[in-house]
């Protein structure tokens, strides 16, 4: 089987770094994602990794590392609209079947 | 624009009634996905399509029923056996050349009376 792990919650202020967790047990591993999903809304895909390092996408970064099961979603110069749940997501060995962390909400105060 | 058209976006629906969830795309995806989401929690998976007339049972798909008789069609259909069909229905799908990116569509919110 496959489980993730996330903190359930995080604030911060705006202007200010950020980093979310995931650590995950899995019986294979292809890649580690994350997305974004506003209150009602759905996800949007933000990153993805499967070699170990950090992926940067404005101001987004992903980090993964394989040999500890560990990844992270950097934000920086948070700004109000970032508040929003976060969720890693990790595909297995074929790359197409997906499972979710519980996610992560994020809270930007001004 | 190519996506994913989900309807209906809002469904009720007495108990003892099946109900069939849409799910449309044109971005010629090979692989669709349904997942369900409850209040606070993550995304659980419920049935996976790879290609036409193949699907796999995901987690929870005890309850729930699908289709793949085209490439851009993928409806689920939620039937009386699922004890708690109160939930956010998302149906998703990926690209060959993308590893790792879901793309999403709007969500079915149902709601059992």
């Amino acid at each position: 089987g496959q489980s993730l792990e996330q903190p359930s919650e995080v604030t911060a202020v705006e202007g200010a770094i950020v980093q979310i967790n995931c650590t995950y047990q899995t019986s294979g591993f292809y890649g580690l994602s994350w997305y974004q999903q506003h209150d009602g809304g759905a996800p949007t895909f933000l990153s993805y990794n499967a070699l170990d390092g950090l992926e940067e996408t404005g101001r987004f970064s992903s980090f993964l590392s394989r040999s500890d099961s560990y990844g992270y979603l950097l934000l920086q110069e948070l700004q109000m609209k970032d508040s929003a749940s976060y969720f890693c997501a990790v595909t297995d060995n074929y790359g197409q079947n997906f499972v979710f962390g519980p996610g992560t909400r994020l809270s930007v105060l001004p | 624009d190519g996506g994913i058209t989900q309807s209906p976006k809002y469904l009720f629906r007495k108990e003892g009634q099946n109900v069939t969830l849409s799910c449309e795309q044109n971005l010629n995806h090979d692989a669709m996905y349904w997942y369900r989401q409850d209040p606070g929690q993550g995304l659980r998976l419920i049935y996976y399509s790879q290609i036409v007339n193949d699907f796999q049972k995901g987690d929870i798909a005890e309850g729930y029923s699908v289709s793949r008789e085209k490439k851009e069609s993928f409806p689920l259909t939620v039937t009386s056996a699922q004890k708690n069909p109160t939930a956010f229905y998302l149906c998703a799908s990926i690209p060959g050349s993308a590893p790792g990116e879901l793309f999403f569509g709007e969500g079915s919110r149902l709601t059992v009376l």
